[in-house]
């Protein structure tokens, strides 16, 4: 069935080091993918969005990639800071018949000083 | 920047009684969407709405409803206030039905129903 997937509960990273979040998606159809940042007591906020004709792509920090054949989407944090502490999780967008956002379980990050 | 805001923060509730959810967007977007988030489940949806007057449902609309009598705002309604109920709802916007595109959120409303 459709599912979106984490493979990763909690993560922990020194500080200043480089973070990756794995997620794992099983429909072939969605073709938009998502990362969220959630802190505590916050609403998800946007981090970075993935087409599925792209492989790569970066923003400020960040980076997604996108492994259409294994179905698995990754975020990668640089030099990952306190600030990073959150909940992140990703979404995929289906757009076969119902066209509506998937959500993963998430990852808590934990920045170690 | 598109803001989501949401009526409450925190509302406690007792069984059986009707809980209107408030949320409004101020970017004229076209979808609007009520999620609730529980532990272990992540974001599941409850309804979505495409245009003013349209709803359809999500994954468990089972005890809610939702009205969108204006472009700006989507209420979810808690028919029956029932514990298992209580969770965090999370209100979204986004700016077009077809082909996807980022969701905004709202903070969130923590409902606890006693």
């Amino acid at each position: 069935g459709e599912s979106v997937g984490l493979h990763l509960p909690t993560l922990s990273v020194q500080e200043g080091d480089n973070s990756i979040i794995n997620c794992a998606y099983s429909n072939s159809a969605s073709d938009y993918f998502i990362w969220y940042k959630q802190e505590s007591g916050k609403g998800p906020q946007f981090i970075i969005d993935i087409r599925s004709n792209m492989d790569k792509r970066q923003g400020q920090r960040v980076t997604v990639l996108l492994n259409k054949t294994v179905k698995h989407l990754s975020l990668q944090i640089a030099a990952t800071q306190p600030g990073d502490s959150a909940v992140y999780f990703c979404a995929e967008f289906l757009t076969s018949g119902t066209y509506k956002y998937i959500f993963g379980t998430g990852t808590r990050l934990k920045v170690l000083a | 920047d598109v803001k989501v805001t949401q009526s409450s923060r925190y509302l406690v509730k007792r069984t059986g009684e009707k809980v209107f959810l408030e949320c409004v967007q101020d970017m004229d977007h076209e979808n609007m969407f009520w999620y609730r988030q529980d532990p272990g489940l992540g974001l599941r949806l409850i309804y979505f709405s495409y245009d003013v007057k349209m709803k359809e449902k999500g994954d468990i609309p089972e005890g809610y409803s939702v009205s969108r009598e204006k472009k700006e705002r989507f209420s979810l309604i808690l028919e029956s206030a029932s514990t298992n109920q209580t969770s965090m709802y999370l209100c979204a916007s986004s700016l077009w039905r077809w082909g996807g595109n980022e969701q905004f959120f709202g903070p969130g409303t923590r409902l606890t129903v006693l």
